[in-house]
């Protein structure tokens, strides 16, 4: 069964540095990776979405995440946070056809200081 | 993008009763709908696979009888917990995909029983 982890529970960035949230995944086969963003009151956002060929993905809101099969991992990148950004992060990893059958981390909520 | 909707965004019941939760996609016709559970401060968890005019496919560990999914139409599907008592009270979100498309989440609704 897949599984994802996602280490940091909260992080604090000052608004305009560069940002970094981990994830690392369990799964047995290629995988399709997703990032989603949550703000309160609003649903799930998908940010970007890794199915196959260049590892270095580019989202929306300036992030990109970068696949790497050697470390099982899926980082989320921006070079400069906005306040705007302060949010709870998912990274989640798709079994199934298309990977719909989504199975989630447990979240890094960011936290932006002005 | 795509919108989803639910209603009602918060629900307080007493334990013993039933509510039932609308999951809407408002401006596409979604094939395949999605209900998770999130508890306070942890992942998503998916609890249910509906396909139009189908039965729903529940996850390991869900009692179907617990938690009923209709998925009547292309733009509806309900879930109704049956008998709630305090440890349903949970978030509950629902995602809706149009065929070969990615999913797009509600808002989510917040159940308390008391």
């Amino acid at each position: 069964a897949q599984s994802v982890t996602q280490p940091d529970i909260h992080i604090t960035v000052s608004e305009g540095a560069s940002l970094e949230l981990r994830c690392n995944y369990s799964y047995g086969a290629t995988p399709y990776l997703f990032w989603y963003v949550q703000s309160p009151g609003q649903g799930l956002q998908l940010l970007l979405k890794y199915f196959s060929g260049d590892t270095l993905v580019q989202g929306i809101k300036g992030f990109e995440a970068e696949f790497k099969r050697s470390q099982s991992s899926f980082n989320l990148r921006k070079p400069s946070v906005h306040w705007s950004d302060a949010a709870e992060y998912f990274c989640a990893v798709g079994a199934g056809l298309g990977g719909n059958k989504l199975t989630f981390g447990t979240g890094t909520q960011l936290k932006v200081e002005l | 993008g795509a919108v989803v909707s639910q209603h009602p965004s918060w629900v307080i019941c007493k334990s013993g009763t039933s509510v039932k939760i609308e999951c809407r996609s408002l401006d596409f016709q979604a094939t395949t709908m999605f209900w998770y559970r999130q508890f306070p401060k942890q992942s998503l968890m998916l609890m249910a696979t509906s396909n139009e005019g189908s039965k729903a496919t529940y996850e390991q560990g869900v009692e179907k009888d617990k938690f009923l999914i209709n998925h009547a139409s292309l733009t509806l599907s309900t879930l109704t917990v049956t008998s709630a008592h305090p440890e349903d009270s949970s978030f509950y979100i629902c995602s809706a995909r149009a065929e070969y498309n990615e999913q797009f989440f509600g808002p989510g609704t917040r159940l308390t029983v008391l």
